[in-house]
């Protein structure tokens, strides 16, 4: 099946500092990228949708001059979470899918990441 | 009311088992379903579509009801490896981007 690889898996960063998050399809082109957020214990939450070539479209309440989102290329999406606080930590997923209708979300690793 | 809803669980059974999960989706309009598993501290994964015609793998089979709104989950035999959060996932028709919406989770643990 098709990958998508997502990395770093795991960062500790400061308060204060910005983490980037890379999301890459590597064997299928994604034209749309979705970033999720997971807390313990809870779903997968929306946070943006990541367009390549164009802005990312963020859901409310997702502030997007924390969390930019940069989709250059048909293969790479990345997150980045700027000045970040112990709040944002938690684990970030990414999907893409292929473009057509009902087909499955492939899913990054995950980044798991903790704000000391 | 929450898009796609989930009973959370924790479901502990023993092996052997059959369990059945559902998953109700407030969105008529929806279009695609599927079941994922997800592992802790894992991306999820594709455990299989589910179709309007009810659909079966191996010990998992699948059903959609679209009259009611919901999707199940069914597991026989239930090995310990089974143990995980499954999570129902609809795709809704229109949408700019038809993302995913994804429902809670249900815990299950398998015991020997």
């Amino acid at each position: 099946g098709a990958v998508v690889s997502q990395h770093p898996s795991r960062v500790i960063c400061k308060s204060g500092t910005s983490v980037k998050i890379e999301c890459r399809s590597l064997d299928f082109q994604a034209t749309t990228m979705f970033w999720y957020r997971q807390f313990p214990k809870q779903s997968l939450m929306l946070m943006a949708t990541s367009n390549e070539g164009s802005k990312a479209t963020y859901e409310q309440g997702v502030e997007k001059d924390k969390f930019l989102i940069n989709h250059a290329s048909l293969t790479l999406s990345t997150l980045t979470v700027t000045s970040a606080h112990p709040e944002d930590s938690s684990f970030y997923i990414c999907s893409a899918r292929r473009n057509r209708a009902g087909t499955e979300a492939f899913f990054g690793q995950g980044t798991r990441l903790t704000v000391v | 009311r929450k898009e796609v809803e989930q009973d959370p669980g924790p479901f502990n059974v023993p092996e052997g088992a059959t369990v059945a999960f559902n998953c109700t989706y407030s969105n008529s309009a929806s279009q695609s379903f599927f079941w994922y598993r997800q592992d802790c501290r894992k991306e999820p994964k594709l455990l299989m579509s589910v179709y309007s015609s009810g659909n079966e793998d191996g010990r998992f089979t699948a059903q959609l009801n679209r009259a009611s709104q919901y999707i199940s989950l069914l597991i026989r035999d239930s090995k310990l490896s089974d143990s995980a959060t499954y999570l129902c996932v609809v795709i809704p028709l229109s949408g700019s981007a038809r993302q995913l919406t994804f429902g809670s989770g249900t815990q299950l643990t398998v015991l020997p």
